[in-house]
């Protein structure tokens, strides 16, 4: 069974770096064809894609927030870490880890971290 | 990126009526398009992805068409766990992957 658990503060304030990490079970990011994805969601807005990382260390971001993301994986504690730096009021989301299979012409996000919520405010 | 439009934003639907939700993607995205559900309070889940396969333990009511730029979710008969908000989502070649602004199905 997979499964994926964010963690991270609840409280930062502006201009500070935010680090979450996702800590998951039931796969490997060793594995071919497997990738992990942060997705964030604004209170009441719909889903934001971030960053991805795949089995091979190749990594994805959006291009709207690329200068300020960093995703990295620890396969030997199998966390995956997403860094934002400069965060500010309108980073307050939820944000969830996501596995992905990524086959050879479809990929999808098929098991979902709860998230964890995080607020911006000085 | 590619821009993916739902409608209608909100749907007033009885317990048991037939439900259609379209998205449209800017540009083709052939059958690289997937749909979640997402409840409050929870994480979304995988519906439908391919366009039209349903993911491990979906309910046969669920039922995905189209591709290129016009898509269509599909539940045959509402249960009442089926309120919820969907997203579409294109996955076409790598990243950026992006979603939907969501259609909210509400009991009427």
């Amino acid at each position: 069974q997979i499964t994926l658990k964010e963690s991270g503060p609840t409280l930062v304030k502006p201009t500070q770096t935010l680090t979450l990490t996702c800590t998951f079970s039931g796969f490997s990011l060793t594995t071919y064809g497997v990738g992990v994805d942060w997705i964030r969601q604004s209170p009441g807005k719909a889903l934001e894609w971030l960053a991805f990382i795949y089995w091979d260390d190749e990594k994805h971001y959006s291009p709207s927030l690329k200068s300020r993301l960093t995703i990295t994986k620890d396969t030997s504690k199998n966390q995956v870490v997403l860094t934002m730096t400069n965060i500010d009021p309108a980073d307050t989301a939820t944000y969830y880890c996501v596995h992905m299979v990524v086959g050879p012409s479809h990929y999808y996000m098929d098991v979902w971290g709860r998230g964890t919520t995080v607020s911006v405010s000085s | 990126d590619i821009v993916m439009t739902q409608s209608p934003a909100t749907l007033s639907v009885s317990p048991g009526q037939r439900v259609t939700l379209s998205c449209r993607a800017s540009q083709s995205v052939t059958t690289h398009l997937a749909w979640f559900q997402q409840k409050p309070g929870q994480a979304p889940r995988l519906l439908i992805y391919a366009a039209s396969t349903r993911a491990s333990g979906i309910p046969a009511r669920f039922s995905g068409s189209g591709s290129g730029t016009e898509f269509t979710l599909t539940i045959s008969s509402l249960q009442s766990e089926d309120f919820a908000v969907y997203y579409c989502q294109q996955y076409n070649g790598w990243p950026p992957w992006t979603f939907g602004q969501g259609t909210k199905v509400e009991i009427k």
